[in-house]
Protein backbone atom coordinates (compact mmCIF):
# COMPACT_ATOMS: atom_id res chain seq x y z
CA UNK A 1 0.00 0.00 0.00
CA UNK A 2 1.44 3.75 -0.66
CA UNK A 3 -0.34 4.39 2.18
CA UNK A 4 2.13 6.88 4.59
CA UNK A 5 3.03 6.49 7.75
CA UNK A 6 3.40 9.29 10.00
CA UNK A 7 6.23 9.95 13.15
CA UNK A 8 5.29 9.62 15.85
CA UNK A 9 1.69 8.37 16.36
CA UNK A 10 1.27 10.73 19.23
CA UNK A 11 3.49 14.05 20.36
CA UNK A 12 2.58 15.93 23.82
CA UNK A 13 4.61 19.50 23.77
CA UNK A 14 4.29 22.38 26.14
CA UNK A 15 3.03 25.73 24.57
CA UNK A 16 5.90 27.77 22.90
CA UNK A 17 8.22 24.53 22.10
CA UNK A 18 8.47 23.02 18.28
CA UNK A 19 6.42 20.28 17.19
CA UNK A 20 8.10 18.12 14.06
CA UNK A 21 6.43 15.52 12.76
CA UNK A 22 7.43 12.97 9.84
CA UNK A 23 5.90 10.90 7.06
CA UNK A 24 7.25 8.40 4.97
CA UNK A 25 5.63 7.10 1.55
CA UNK A 26 6.78 3.83 -0.26
CA UNK A 27 6.45 5.04 -4.13
CA UNK A 28 7.12 7.81 -6.37
CA UNK A 29 4.76 10.66 -5.49
CA UNK A 30 3.79 13.85 -7.75
CA UNK A 31 3.47 16.05 -4.50
CA UNK A 32 2.21 15.77 -0.82
CA UNK A 33 -0.13 17.29 0.96
CA UNK A 34 -0.60 17.99 5.23
CA UNK A 35 -3.72 18.29 6.75
CA UNK A 36 -4.75 18.84 9.70
CA UNK A 37 -8.13 17.28 11.71
CA UNK A 38 -9.58 19.05 14.83
CA UNK A 39 -11.23 16.45 16.97
CA UNK A 40 -14.73 15.31 15.57
CA UNK A 41 -14.16 17.39 12.22
CA UNK A 42 -13.32 17.33 8.76
CA UNK A 43 -9.58 17.72 7.24
CA UNK A 44 -8.41 20.97 6.68
CA UNK A 45 -5.79 21.41 4.05
CA UNK A 46 -2.27 23.39 5.54
CA UNK A 47 0.21 22.87 2.92
CA UNK A 48 1.12 20.87 -0.27
CA UNK A 49 4.74 20.56 -1.80
CA UNK A 50 5.45 19.13 -5.03
CA UNK A 51 8.23 16.72 -6.23
CA UNK A 52 10.59 18.80 -7.56
CA UNK A 53 10.28 20.92 -4.06
CA UNK A 54 12.77 20.83 -1.60
CA UNK A 55 11.09 23.03 1.44
CA UNK A 56 8.10 25.41 2.07
CA UNK A 57 6.87 27.61 4.32
CA UNK A 58 3.27 28.99 5.52
CA UNK A 59 3.11 31.43 8.68
CA UNK A 60 4.61 28.67 11.53
CA UNK A 61 4.40 25.81 9.27
CA UNK A 62 7.46 24.62 7.43
CA UNK A 63 7.37 21.39 5.10
CA UNK A 64 10.32 19.82 3.98
CA UNK A 65 10.33 16.91 1.27
CA UNK A 66 13.26 14.42 0.62
CA UNK A 67 12.27 12.25 -2.30
CA UNK A 68 15.18 10.43 -2.28
CA UNK A 69 14.40 8.99 1.44
CA UNK A 70 10.41 9.08 0.24
CA UNK A 71 10.17 11.36 3.38
CA UNK A 72 8.33 14.68 4.61
CA UNK A 73 8.03 16.72 7.91
CA UNK A 74 6.05 18.94 8.99
CA UNK A 75 7.33 21.29 11.40
CA UNK A 76 5.58 24.04 13.63
CA UNK A 77 6.96 26.37 15.60
CA UNK A 78 6.14 28.40 18.73
CA UNK A 79 3.09 26.34 19.28
CA UNK A 80 0.10 26.80 20.50
CA UNK A 81 -2.56 25.17 22.48
CA UNK A 82 -4.97 25.83 19.58
CA UNK A 83 -2.43 23.75 17.52
CA UNK A 84 -3.91 20.51 19.34
CA UNK A 85 -5.34 18.18 16.70
CA UNK A 86 -4.38 15.54 14.77
CA UNK A 87 -1.88 15.88 11.51
CA UNK A 88 -2.13 13.70 8.19
CA UNK A 89 -0.09 14.03 5.30
CA UNK A 90 -1.33 12.79 1.59
CA UNK A 91 0.77 11.34 -1.19
CA UNK A 92 -1.03 11.91 -4.93
CA UNK A 93 1.13 9.66 -7.29
CA UNK A 94 2.22 10.63 -10.43
CA UNK A 95 -0.65 8.79 -11.69
CA UNK A 96 -2.54 11.14 -10.10
CA UNK A 97 -6.41 10.05 -9.59
CA UNK A 98 -6.10 9.22 -5.68
CA UNK A 99 -4.90 10.91 -2.62
CA UNK A 100 -3.05 8.41 0.19
CA UNK A 101 -3.85 9.76 3.30
CA UNK A 102 -0.95 8.34 6.38
CA UNK A 103 -1.97 7.19 10.14
CA UNK A 104 -1.89 10.34 11.50
CA UNK A 105 0.37 12.35 14.25
CA UNK A 106 -2.16 12.98 17.08
CA UNK A 107 -0.95 16.10 18.76
CA UNK A 108 -1.30 17.82 22.29
CA UNK A 109 0.00 21.42 23.35
CA UNK A 110 -0.11 22.05 26.68
CA UNK A 111 -0.74 25.40 27.52
CA UNK B 1 -19.27 31.06 1.72
CA UNK B 2 -18.52 27.87 -0.73
CA UNK B 3 -17.87 24.76 0.61
CA UNK B 4 -18.98 21.26 1.73
CA UNK B 5 -21.89 20.39 3.52
CA UNK B 6 -22.43 16.53 5.33
CA UNK B 7 -25.65 15.37 6.27
CA UNK B 8 -26.69 13.90 8.96
CA UNK B 9 -23.61 14.88 11.42
CA UNK B 10 -25.13 11.37 13.30
CA UNK B 11 -26.79 8.74 11.91
CA UNK B 12 -28.15 5.03 13.60
CA UNK B 13 -28.60 1.84 11.56
CA UNK B 14 -30.64 -0.80 12.28
CA UNK B 15 -29.35 -4.28 11.46
CA UNK B 16 -30.42 -4.96 8.11
CA UNK B 17 -31.44 -1.40 6.70
CA UNK B 18 -29.44 0.41 4.16
CA UNK B 19 -28.83 4.08 5.21
CA UNK B 20 -27.68 7.16 3.00
CA UNK B 21 -25.42 9.69 3.78
CA UNK B 22 -25.54 13.11 2.05
CA UNK B 23 -23.36 15.37 0.53
CA UNK B 24 -23.45 18.35 -1.08
CA UNK B 25 -20.66 20.84 -2.71
CA UNK B 26 -20.79 24.38 -4.01
CA UNK B 27 -17.43 25.08 -4.89
CA UNK B 28 -17.81 23.46 -8.73
CA UNK B 29 -15.37 20.85 -8.27
CA UNK B 30 -15.33 18.09 -10.69
CA UNK B 31 -13.93 15.25 -7.86
CA UNK B 32 -15.44 14.04 -5.35
CA UNK B 33 -14.80 11.69 -2.54
CA UNK B 34 -15.76 8.95 0.47
CA UNK B 35 -13.55 8.57 3.32
CA UNK B 36 -14.15 5.87 6.33
CA UNK B 37 -12.16 7.03 9.52
CA UNK B 38 -12.10 4.27 12.07
CA UNK B 39 -11.29 5.57 15.39
CA UNK B 40 -7.37 6.42 15.40
CA UNK B 41 -6.90 5.80 12.11
CA UNK B 42 -6.02 7.39 8.59
CA UNK B 43 -9.00 7.79 5.95
CA UNK B 44 -9.73 4.63 3.88
CA UNK B 45 -10.94 5.23 0.30
CA UNK B 46 -14.29 4.27 -0.43
CA UNK B 47 -15.38 5.80 -3.97
CA UNK B 48 -14.37 8.54 -5.90
CA UNK B 49 -16.02 10.33 -8.78
CA UNK B 50 -14.16 12.90 -11.46
CA UNK B 51 -17.03 13.26 -13.41
CA UNK B 52 -21.07 13.58 -13.68
CA UNK B 53 -22.09 9.99 -14.05
CA UNK B 54 -18.59 8.34 -13.37
CA UNK B 55 -17.72 6.48 -10.01
CA UNK B 56 -14.66 4.26 -9.08
CA UNK B 57 -14.20 1.85 -6.56
CA UNK B 58 -11.69 2.79 -3.81
CA UNK B 59 -9.54 0.62 -1.23
CA UNK B 60 -12.53 -0.85 1.11
CA UNK B 61 -15.81 -0.33 -1.65
CA UNK B 62 -17.58 -3.25 -0.33
CA UNK B 63 -21.16 -3.15 1.33
CA UNK B 64 -21.13 0.66 -0.06
CA UNK B 65 -22.77 1.91 -3.14
CA UNK B 66 -23.16 5.83 -4.42
CA UNK B 67 -24.25 8.00 -7.20
CA UNK B 68 -23.19 10.82 -9.08
CA UNK B 69 -25.91 12.47 -10.70
CA UNK B 70 -25.50 15.70 -10.41
CA UNK B 71 -22.00 18.13 -10.18
CA UNK B 72 -22.63 19.07 -6.50
CA UNK B 73 -23.88 15.96 -5.08
CA UNK B 74 -22.13 12.64 -3.98
CA UNK B 75 -24.48 10.58 -1.76
CA UNK B 76 -23.09 7.76 -0.49
CA UNK B 77 -25.45 4.82 0.80
CA UNK B 78 -23.87 2.10 3.62
CA UNK B 79 -25.98 -0.79 2.59
CA UNK B 80 -26.97 -3.97 4.93
CA UNK B 81 -24.12 -5.71 3.11
CA UNK B 82 -21.83 -3.92 4.81
CA UNK B 83 -20.94 -5.83 8.39
CA UNK B 84 -19.26 -3.40 10.63
CA UNK B 85 -20.21 0.19 9.01
CA UNK B 86 -19.87 2.14 12.63
CA UNK B 87 -16.89 4.47 11.82
CA UNK B 88 -16.96 8.39 10.85
CA UNK B 89 -17.48 9.36 7.19
CA UNK B 90 -15.94 12.01 5.45
CA UNK B 91 -16.36 13.56 2.63
CA UNK B 92 -14.23 15.85 0.19
CA UNK B 93 -13.93 17.78 -3.16
CA UNK B 94 -11.36 18.86 -5.08
CA UNK B 95 -10.53 20.24 -8.51
CA UNK B 96 -9.09 18.37 -11.28
CA UNK B 97 -6.44 19.81 -13.25
CA UNK B 98 -5.22 17.92 -16.46
CA UNK B 99 -4.53 14.64 -15.05
CA UNK B 100 -2.89 14.70 -11.75
CA UNK B 101 -4.46 16.24 -8.64
CA UNK B 102 -2.39 18.63 -7.57
CA UNK B 103 -4.75 20.44 -5.52
CA UNK B 104 -6.05 20.08 -2.66
CA UNK B 105 -9.22 18.70 -0.95
CA UNK B 106 -11.94 20.46 1.17
CA UNK B 107 -13.83 18.54 3.64
CA UNK B 108 -17.30 18.34 5.06
CA UNK B 109 -17.63 18.24 9.07
CA UNK B 110 -18.19 13.94 8.37
CA UNK B 111 -21.25 12.06 9.56
CA UNK B 112 -20.68 9.59 12.32
CA UNK B 113 -23.09 6.15 11.76
CA UNK B 114 -23.69 3.86 14.67
CA UNK B 115 -25.15 0.66 15.01
CA UNK B 116 -28.33 0.16 17.10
Amino acid sequence: SQQGEEDPQALSIQEGENATMNCSYKTSINNLQWYRQNSGRGLVHLILIRSNEREKHSGRLRVTLDTSKKSSSLLITASRAADTASYFCATVLHTGNQFYFGTGTSLTVIP
Amino acid sequence: DGGITQSPKYLFRKEGQNVTLSCEQNLNHDAMYWYRQDPGQGLRLIYYSQIVNDFQKGDIAEGYSVSREKKESFPLTVTSAQKNPTAFYLCASSVVQGAVYNQPQHFGDGTRLSIL
